[in-house]
């Protein structure tokens, strides 16, 4: 079965600090997801990787960046934390065979508070 | 940015009910459509991928149907059980590699 593990279910933070996300896959994945979900908005894509040291922006990417050193660790960084980052963080990962297709494996999720 | 809408945002029923709800998309876009269930405290797990127009998928008592031509997708729900629970997300690809667009979801509480 395909885990992916997240460092913390539930983190609390203070508006400024350096904040890290981090994500584990244990299958080899090319592709790592991170999202965001809120109220009524459902999941929005921050940002995406399809290999090592590879990244991409996706709908929502101000505010965060993200490093993917190994292929198995992907992280999520606030550099400086707001109260409007406060929000349930899903990380997935996909193997990488036709795109459209590829099914999504997700953790656990974080949630934050930023106070 | 992709409209990806789901109705109804919320559906009570009661056990051994049937339901369905509904994914809508803009047709232009489409390669392939994803259904996850996200149960409360569990992960977002993937229930069907569907890619051709007239597409039915079935898995136990929930089935899905696709029409790309006019952009949406049915979930149904046949005599629903309180394991059923859940909150069900689609999401659309739009051949973009492996990136999603996910709708709103539609949460469904089913009561003994």
């Amino acid at each position: 079965d395909v885990k992916v593990t997240q460092s913390s279910r539930y983190l609390v933070k203070r508006t400024g600090e350096k904040v890290f996300l981090e994500c584990v896959q244990d299958m080899d994945h090319e592709n790592m997801f991170w999202y965001r979900q809120d109220p009524g908005l459902g999941l929005r894509l921050i940002y995406f990787s399809y290999d090592v040291k590879m990244k991409e922006k996706g709908d929502i990417p101000e505010g965060y960046s993200v490093s993917r050193e190994k292929k198995e660790r992907f992280s999520l960084i606030l550099e400086s934390a707001s109260t409007n980052q406060t929000s349930m963080y899903l990380c997935a990962s996909s193997l990488r065979l036709s795109g459209s297709t590829d099914t999504q494996y997700f953790g656990p999720g974080t949630r934050l508070t930023v106070l | 940015i992709l409209n990806v809408e789901q109705s109804p945002q919320s559906l009570h029923v009661q056990e051994g009910d049937s339901t369905n709800f509904t994914c809508s998309f803009p047709s232009s876009n489409f390669y392939a459509l994803h259904w996850y269930r996200w149960e409360t405290a569990k992960s977002p797990e993937a229930l069907f991928v569907m890619t051709l127009n007239g597409d039915e998928k079935k898995k136990g008592r929930i089935s899905a149907t696709l029409n790309t031509k006019e952009g949406y997708s049915y979930l149904y729900i046949k005599g629903s059980q309180p394991e059923d629970s859940a909150t069900y997300l689609c999401a659309l690809n739009t051949g973009t590699a492996s990136k999603l667009t996910f709708g709103t979801g539609t949460r469904l509480q089913v009561t003994l």
